[in-house]
């Protein structure tokens, strides 16, 4: 069974701090790499997409893979009150018509002023 | 754009009615899905989509049912509402390669 593993937290960090989080997968077909912010009550939105190996940068988020090892992490820099939501990792994989996404179970993250 | 909507937002439905969750795109997505949040829990794919006339299960379809018509329109049909069917509700749509764009889901209540 194809699974996506996160911690739960809740992970608490100080505003200005950095806040690190870590997702660990099954199948070592997975070749899409994603990160999901959601706000309590709120829909799953895009925050990043990484496919290769190495870090990918957007802004105050950086995304890492590694595949030989089979995480991905999200690091966002000089954390925001407003970045307290919970955070969910996706992973597709290459093969088959349906583009499906495993999510795990997220990760609620807590940025205090 | 609109985006991907749906309705309605909630819904109280009594054990062993019926509904439809209604899901519509306007960015010409050609893949679609239906997905289940129950609290602190991750999303589970109930159905999707790959284009107009094509259907087909995803980790937790039993009672669930979808039709697939147009490229823009994904309805949910739920048949003998249980109480297992609480949730939230989500559709969401792709244009390959994978970033899924979510609705801003239907919470429904069983009682």
């Amino acid at each position: 069974q194809k699974e996506v593993e996160q911690n739960s937290g809740p992970l608490s960090v100080p505003e200005g701090a950095i806040a690190s989080l870590n997702c660990t997968y099954s199948d070592r077909g997975s070749q899409s790499f994603f990160w999901y912010r959601q706000y309590s009550g709120k829909s799953p939105e895009l925050i990043m997409s990484i496919y290769s190996n190495g870090d990918k940068e957007d802004g105050r988020f950086t995304a890492q893979l590694n595949k030989a090892s089979q995480y991905v992490s999200l690091l966002i820099r000089d954390s925001q009150p407003s970045d307290s939501a919970t955070y969910l990792c996706a992973v597709g994989l290459s093969s088959g018509s349906a583009r499906q996404l495993t999510f795990g179970s997220g990760t609620q993250l807590t940025v205090l002023p | 754009n609109a985006g991907v909507t749906q309705t309605p937002k909630f819904r109280i439905l009594k054990i062993g009615q019926s509904m439809t969750l209604q899901c519509a795109q306007d960015m010409n997505h050609n893949y679609m899905y239906w997905y289940r949040q129950d609290p602190g829990m991750g999303l589970k794919l109930i159905y999707y989509s790959v284009g107009a006339g094509i259907t087909d299960k995803g980790e937790v379809p039993n009672g669930y049912n979808v039709s697939r018509s147009t490229t823009e329109d994904f309805p949910l049909r739920l048949e003998l509402a249980a109480p297992s069917q609480t949730s939230v509700y989500f559709c969401a749509s792709s244009h390959p390669p994978y970033e899924q764009y979510f609705g801003p889901g239907t919470r429904l209540t069983v009682t």
